[in-house]
């Protein structure tokens, strides 16, 4: 069974701070997505990252898929209140059709 | 177009019922996966469909199944309903099976709480 481990579990700051979130595994992954959930809402995908070693970018929000593509982390630059929500990752194992993820990071931005 | 319509939202049920969700996907989408969203576990696979074929199953007991129609729309069913089923069923759509590096649509859920 392949795990993703996130943390921290529960984040809250103060607009404008910087922020980062990891997602970890000891199991490899052929791709591996962000979400972003909102109270009462189904998860939205921000971005997905397929290569080892791979950096995207997303206005303030940066990703990074791991040389050996078994973790990730999601960084936030001058968070603003409209960052807040539940923030998952999703990965997919090699010949997979099912997407294992994270319990997620629950971040609380402060005006 | 039209997002991933769940129904209904919320849904209160006592134990030893059975429950029946429905999930309309994004129209050409053939792919639907359903998901069970708790604070304690996160969100957990239930199984996927694809083209009316059920490709993945998770770890869920026999009394949670699903189906899919011809016109690409789902429904899963929980039979003899336990208190610690209540939870947020989240189903999802993709054009290619999930999984596949493809986006997962999401609808808002239906929530479910079993007394």
């Amino acid at each position: 069974t392949q795990l993703l481990e996130q943390s921290p579990q529960f984040l809250s700051i103060q607009e404008g701070e910087n922020l980062t979130v990891y997602c970890n595994s000891s199991s490899v992954f052929s791709s591996l997505q962000w979400y972003r959930q909102e109270p009462g809402e189904g998860p939205v995908l921000l971005v997905t990252v397929v290569t080892g070693g791979e950096v995207k970018k997303l206005k303030r929000l940066t990703f990074q898929f791991g040389d050996a593509r078994k973790d990730s982390s999601l960084h936030i630059t001058a968070a603003q209140p409209g960052d807040t929500g539940l923030y998952l990752c999703a990965g997919a194992g090699a010949g997979s059709y099912q997407l294992t993820f994270g319990k997620g990071t629950k971040l609380s931005v402060i005006p | 177009k039209a997002g991933v319509t769940q129904t209904p939202r919320y849904l209160i049920k006592t134990r030893g019922q059975q429950v029946t969700l429905s999930c309309s996907p994004i129209s050409g989408h053939r792919s639907v996966s359903w998901y069970q969203q708790t604070p304690g576990q996160g969100l957990q696979f239930l199984f996927e469909y694809f083209s009316e074929t059920q490709r993945n199953k998770g770890n869920f007991p026999g009394r949670f199944s699903g189906r899919q129609f011809s016109n690409s729309r789902s429904e899963m069913n929980v039979s003899t309903l336990e208190l610690g089923d209540s939870a947020l069923y989240l189903c999802a759509s993709s054009l290619a099976p999930a999984g596949n590096t493809g986006e997962l649509f999401f609808g808002e859920g239906s929530r479910l709480t079993v007394l």
